[in-house]
């Protein structure tokens, strides 16, 4: 089974308005982390926003929020205001485990955001 | 500079050849990662180095040979690769302290096989 899973390959949002980019993660283990990054054409893969699975809050990082449903298993990113430099790919990835040494980053297969002017 | 930097941003080689890729993280952290994006698949990790010592190979073939000389250094010599290598190969670093810690990008290099 997938662990993460990003059900929308493209997502079109005029600009000033809010998204939000679906993320599903499987797991059993009790200690993990969420992670969005954001991937321009450039290629460089930004990191945004981090949620751990003891965090009792939802993460936010200005424009980024992260809509963290522990018992659904998801992880979805809202980003609010939406401008026209949003307009990239998102990816939702995890990290599993304490033990950093044995810890694995899954990536999802990511989501492709234009933002409309 | 700041941040994770690689070098160089893009190449071409042919499958004879044996080149290398270099990213250096300025960050001061103790893990480095090297992954793989090819176009419509995920992302994929190949090879991980915590404190300079290889913790994780992700089954990548021999012709990928990961060097990490010290904890802000870490290089990917290729020698006869295949077409099918073409990617964006990426690498990360992070602190690798306890608990799932945030790892960082650098901006890839683009490596086309002919």
């Amino acid at each position: 089974a997938q662990k993460i899973t990003q059900t929308q390959p493209g997502m079109f949002v005029q600009e000033k308005e809010a998204v939000t980019l679906d993320c599903t993660y499987d797991t059993s283990d009790p200690s993990y982390g969420l992670f969005w990054y954001k991937q321009p054409s450039s290629g460089e893969m930004i990191f945004l926003i981090y949620q751990g699975s003891y965090d009792q809050q939802n993460a936010t990082e200005g424009r980024y929020s992260l809509n963290f449903q522990k018992a659904r298993k998801s992880a979805n990113l809202v980003i609010s205001a939406s401008q026209l430099g949003d307009s990239a790919m998102y990816f939702c990835a995890m990290r599993e485990g304490k033990d950093t040494n044995a810890g694995k980053s899954t990536f999802g297969d990511g989501t492709t955001l234009t933002v409309k002017p | 500079e700041t941040g994770v930097t690689q070098t160089p941003r893009h190449l071409v080689m042919g499958m004879t050849n044996k080149k290398s890729l270099k990213c250096e993280q300025h960050l001061g952290h103790n893990a480095m990662y090297w992954y793989k994006q090819s176009a419509k698949k995920p992302l994929e990790l190949m090879f991980v180095y915590s404190l300079e010592e290889r913790v994780e190979n992700n089954s990548v073939p021999s012709r990928f040979s990961p060097e990490c000389p010290n904890s802000s250094h870490l290089f990917l010599h290729l020698h006869t690769l295949q077409p099918e290598d073409s990617a964006l190969y990426l690498c990360a670093s992070s602190q690798d302290r306890t608990g799932p810690d945030t790892q960082y990008f650098g901006p890839g290099t683009r490596l086309t096989v002919l």
